[in-house]
């Protein structure tokens, strides 16, 4: 069974203080890696998909990196604009390949 | 173009009633998803319809069923609606889960409380 794990449940930061949110997964093999956005009394928002250990993708001030264990969504100089539930999904080669979503981490950037 | 369309946004229910969400899209999808979210849990997968004509169960599937009326559309029907069954629930669909890059997009959610 495919297993996501997202660390912190949530997370607070100053405006301009770089952190990183963590996702861990067991899977039987990786099929890809998602980060989702959702921000509150909305659906999540797609924001990138890794397949492969040492793969990274940046958008703005986002970077989402991938080991063969985790995968870290890197903030770099948020802005409270960044406030929102990060969530990450595995899809593993077996199964309906369908992805399985992590609890998410909410983030809140005060200005 | 307006994507995932959910109906109604809010809903409030007694213990018993019955009720239909509805679901559509417009990206010519071939697959569609329905999912729960409570506070704690995160998402998680009630039915999932590959492809029109076929259904299947997810990881929360007991007290709902499911209708992919034709390629657009994907239903969720609550039968007797259960306090446990308070939840906001998301609608989604992909170009096709067998693809590699099978992004999902999803609804602006039914919030949905059962008293």
């Amino acid at each position: 069974e495919d297993q996501v794990t997202q660390s912190p449940e949530a997370l607070r930061l100053q405006e301009g203080e770089s952190s990183s949110l963590n996702c861990s997964y067991t899977v039987s093999g990786l099929r890809g890696l998602f980060w989702y956005r959702q921000d509150p009394g909305k659906g999540p928002e797609f924001l990138f998909t890794l397949y492969s250990a040492g793969e990274e993708k940046e958008k703005e001030r986002l970077k989402a990196t991938l080991t063969k264990k985790e995968s870290f969504l890197h903030i770099t100089a948020p802005k409270p604009e960044d406030s929102a539930t990060y969530l990450c999904a595995v899809r593993s080669v077996g199964g309906s390949y369908i992805p399985t979503f992590g609890r998410g981490t909410s983030l809140i950037v005060h200005p | 173009n307006a994507g995932v369309t959910q109906t109604p946004k809010f809903q409030v229910l007694k213990t018993g009633q019955s009720m239909t969400l509805q679901c559509a899209q417009d990206m010519n999808h071939n697959s569609m998803y329905w999912y729960r979210q409570d506070p704690g849990m995160g998402l998680r997968l009630i039915y999932y319809s590959a492809s029109e004509g076929t259904t299947d169960k997810g990881e929360v599937p007991n007290g709902y069923n499911v209708s992919r009326l034709n390629k657009r559309e994907f239903s969720l029907r609550l039968e007797s609606a259960a306090p446990s069954q308070t939840s906001v629930y998301f609608c989604a669909s992909s170009e096709d889960q067998l693809l590699a890059k099978n992004i999902q997009y999803f609804g602006a959610g039914t919030r949905l409380s059962v008293l």
